[in-house]
Formats: C-alpha cells, sequence, structure tokens
C-alpha cells in the first residue's frame, strides 16, 4: 500500500533559520507529490506541487521542494523562515489515480 | 469568490444520531473529496467523486456515506455516528482529480460524537 512520511512532527526554529521538511513515500510507480500548508485558523492551501521535468519545484512564499526519485523522497526547503510561517504543513502523494495519500503533517513554529 | 463552504462548522451530536455533513463548490469542478483530521494521523481520505453520481471509497470509508447527485455538491453522512467518528472533516475539490490538479479545501467541519 502507499504511505507516506513525515519524520518530522514539529519544528521549532528562529526568525531567518533555515528549514527543510522531509517527506518520503512508498511508491515504486510515477507519482505527483504535493506540499500543502495551514495557516491557523485557515484553510489547507497549495505550497507547491510535482509532476514532471525539472525535480527543483518552486512554489509560494519562497518554498521550494526537490524530488529525488532515488530516495523516493520530495522535502521541502525555505533558506530563510519568517515568523508568518507557523503553520502545519503537509506531504501528499497521488500516484496516478483518483486517491490521494497524505503524510501526519509537520506542525512548524517560528520564533519572532 | 472561489470557494469550498461546508456546514455545519461545528457539531456537537450523539451516539446513533444521524447527521450529514454538506459541501459545497461553486468552481465547476469535476472532482470531490472528504477527509478526516486526527492528531498524528494527518488527512485520510473517506470518500471521493469523480464527476455526478460516480464515487469511490479512500483509506478509511467505514461509517461514512457519500452521494453526488449534482455537481456542485457532495455530502458526507453518518447513518450511526460513534465516539472514533469525532474529528475535523474537510470537504476538497479539483478541476478533476487525476494527477496534476491542486485540490481547493474547505473551512473544516469540526465534529463530537458523545
Amino acid at each position: 500500500a502507499q504511505s507516506v512520511s513525515q519524520h518530522n512532527h514539529h519544528v521549532i526554529l528562529s526568525e531567518a533559520a533555515s528549514l527543510e521538511l522531509g517527506c518520503n513515500y512508498s511508491y515504486g510507480g510515477t507519482v505527483n507529490l504535493f506540499w500543502y500548508v495551514q495557516y491557523p485558523g485557515q484553510h489547507l492551501q497549495l505550497l507547491l506541487k510535482y509532476f514532471s521535468g525539472d525535480p527543483l519545484v518552486k512554489g509560494i512564499k519562497g518554498f521550494e521542494a526537490e524530488f529525488i526519485k532515488s530516495k523516493f523522497s520530495f522535502n521541502l526547503r525555505k533558506p530563510s523562515v519568517q515568523w508568518s510561517d507557523t503553520a502545519e504543513y503537509f506531504c501528499a502523494v497521488n500516484a496516478g489515480t483518483y486517491k490521494y495519500i497524505f503524510g501526519t503533517g509537520t506542525r512548524l513554529k517560528v520564533l519572532a | 469568490e472561489a470557494q469550498v463552504t461546508q456546514n455545519p462548522r461545528y457539531l456537537i451530536t450523539v451516539t446513533g444520531k444521524k447527521l450529514t455533513v454538506t459541501c459545497s463548490q461553486n468552481m465547476n469542478h469535476e472532482y470531490m473529496s472528504w477527509y478526516r483530521q486526527d492528531p498524528g494521523l494527518g488527512l485520510r481520505q473517506i470518500y471521493y467523486s469523480m464527476n455526478v453520481e460516480v464515487t469511490d471509497k479512500g483509506d478509511v470509508p467505514e461509517g461514512y456515506k457519500v452521494s453526488r447527485k449534482e455537481k456542485r455538491n457532495f455530502p458526507l453522512i453518518l447513518e450511526s455516528p460513534s465516539p472514533n467518528q469525532t474529528s475535523l472533516y474537510f470537504c476538497a475539490s479539483s478541476f478533476d482529480g487525476f494527477y496534476q490538479e491542486t485540490q481547493y479545501f474547505g473551512p473544516g467541519t469540526r465534529l463530537l460524537v458523545l
């Protein structure tokens, strides 16, 4: 069965620190990968997605993610976080079907 | 404004009392889906619908029913709620559910079953 693992459940950073959130999936075929973010009190919204082409994907608010097929990973990065990045981040996979598998989420707290 | 709406936003009920959570989207999306979010478990897909009258099970469909009689609406029905269905529920829609489409999420419905 397909699965998505997010190893960091809680992350606390100071402003201007660099961020990397891990995401690993288990599926051997073609996948489409997503990072969604849920800011406090707001709807889940898309940060970025990968489906083909350049494995380095840029999203909104300075976020980027790199798809490494050999490692089954799609890690999210940001060079310098801001207090407003405090949120919960979800990695998700669609393996070419109508089903989506989400990770357990990572709660990020950025200290001002 | 393009949006996904859910009602009610908060609901407290008792075991066994049937309830329906409504979901509506105004973007003419073909694909709609229901998720539940639980601490430590993330989002898990309950049911999804590829189009009117076409639905299928996600990973956790037990205890839930859905219907898709109109394109814009996708209600979630709990015929006999139990305490283990206490959760935060999200509805989502996308142009279609295949591959690359971004899902747009509703605000969530927080359900407590006593």
